[in-house]
């Protein structure tokens, strides 16, 4: 079945480096976008970035512009995201959701959490 | 970029029909998706497309729009539907997406 498996969270201090994972399985992996959404602690969902299926087509929301860099290797049938310049309001949850057919983030990972904290 | 406007929080007695409702300009021009999420588990999609349901969702859920506001209805809440709801559709410039703030759901 459909599977998407995240990795790569943990604690950084302010200013630090994390590079997130995730696995995908089950589908068509080099056929779909795919999307990281993020969730602070007791607050909602947060779109943080997109790729389309060949990674021709790359959006940050406002907060990651300039800072994460959404990738995928579809011959590893992996998405990533590398995080620079953490900030405290980094912290999250970070999940890995892909598109369907007609439709947006079908399928979400149980999510990595990253950490930002001195 | 737009924004998705959700009340905070709604009640229903068990078995009877809530609607969750979801503001937003981007609705006129995109569909809205919704999402349940219980606690300390990921999202699921339960409504896409205007109204279609992803399979394995009970169709108890149906989803409905109307302007730019966009509405989940569920007709026979059960005590398994308390959950947040969150919308999502592409904002305005169709580049970037958004969520509502949630909708925390409890089934009475």
């Amino acid at each position: 079945q459909v599977q998407l498996v995240e990795s790569g969270g943990g604690v950084v201090q302010p200013g630090g480096s994390l590079r997130l994972s995730c696995a995908a399985s089950g589908f068509a992996f080099n056929s779909y976008g795919m999307h990281w959404v993020r969730q602070a602690p007791g607050k909602g969902l947060e779109w943080v970035a997109f790729i389309d299926y060949d990674a021709t087509l790359k959006y940050y929301a406002d907060s990651a512009k300039g800072r994460f860099t959404i990738s995928r290797d579809n011959s590893k049938n992996t998405l990533y995201m590398q995080m620079n310049s953490l900030r405290a309001e980094d912290t999250a949850v970070y999940y890995c959701a892909k598109d369907g057919p007609d439709k947006d983030m079908d399928v979400w990972g149980k999510g990595t959490t990253v950490t930002v904290s001195s | 970029s737009s924004e998705l406007t959700q009340d905070p929080a709604v009640s229903v007695a068990l078995g009877q029909t809530v609607r969750i409702t979801c503001q937003g300009d981007s609705l006129r021009n995109y569909y809205a998706n919704w999402y349940q999420q219980k606690p300390g588990q990921a999202p699921v999609l339960v409504i896409y497309d205007k109204n279609s349901r992803p399979s394995g969702i009970p169709g108890r859920f149906s989803g409905s729009t109307s302007g730019d506001t966009a509405s989940l209805t569920i007709t026979g809440a059960q005590a398994e539907d308390e959950a947040d709801y969150y919308c999502n559709s592409r904002d305005s410039s169709g580049d970037h997406w958004v969520f509502g703030g949630g909708t925390k759901l409890t089934v009475l």
